[in-house]
């Protein structure tokens, strides 16, 4: 079975604290992806990696930076947290290079910043 | 430029009676689409996808959904709506030459006993 795990389901941390959020695949993809999803606005994409040591920005990267050094890890990083970004991310992953692949996410992390 | 826009954010159906979500797309290449469902405090899970062979696409759990080029639409359909399918749906498309998926921004399923 194909899994994606995140390594928090809840984090709460204060404003300007650092955050890590990691994500692990076990498929041998490709690409992977990290997410915010807010209420009403679907989910919106903040940096994608299609390969390792790459990195693409998404529609909302301000704040947020990545790091991929190993193919089956992706992790997103908050360099400095506000309260704008709490929020719910999720991570997926997709292989190949085609458009016909659909993405595996995970669970999800539930980020409050207070 | 690639859009996507579901049409509806809550649906509301009975247990028994058919389920009907509305997804329509705008893209300059052929595209790929895809619906996934999301139960709560849960990633997304993929129901099908479109990938330009037959237009009619089968799902899993009784899903499925017509790609319709001519009204750039790919509707999700269910012929009889269970308890279980309450939950919140995304319609996502993709192009060729790009990484980038195309979320809509959801339609949540109530399912009324």
């Amino acid at each position: 079975d194909v899994k994606v795990t995140q390594s928090s389901r809840y984090l709460v941390k204060r404003t300007g604290e650092k955050v890590f959020l990691e994500c692990v695949q076990d498929m041998d993809h490709e690409n992977m992806f990290w997410y915010r999803q807010d209420p009403g606005l679907g989910l919106r994409l903040i940096y994608f990696s299609y390969d390792v040591k790459m990195k693409e920005k998404g529609d909302i990267p301000e704040g947020y930076s990545v790091s991929r050094e190993k193919k089956e890890r992706f992790s997103l990083i908050l360099e400095s947290a506000s309260t704008n970004q709490t929020s719910m991310y999720l991570c997926a992953s997709s292989g190949g290079q085609g458009i016909f692949n659909e993405q595996y996410f995970g669970p999800g992390t539930r980020l409050t910043v207070t | 430029a690639q859009s996507v826009t579901q049409l509806d954010s809550h649906v509301s159906v009975s247990e028994g009676t058919p389920v009907l979500l509305r997804c329509n797309y705008s893209s300059s290449y052929s595209p790929s689409l895809f619906w996934y469902v999301q139960h709560p405090n849960k990633g997304l899970q993929l129901l099908l996808k479109y990938t330009s062979a037959a237009t009619l696409v089968k799902g899993i759990n009784g899903f499925e959904a017509e790609f319709k080029k001519s009204e750039t639409s790919f509707h999700l359909t269910k012929p009889s709506a269970h308890m279980s399918d309450a939950a919140e749906y995304f319609c996502d498309l993709t192009t060729s030459g790009t990484y980038k998926y195309i979320f809509g921004t959801g339609t949540r399923l109530k399912v009324l006993a």
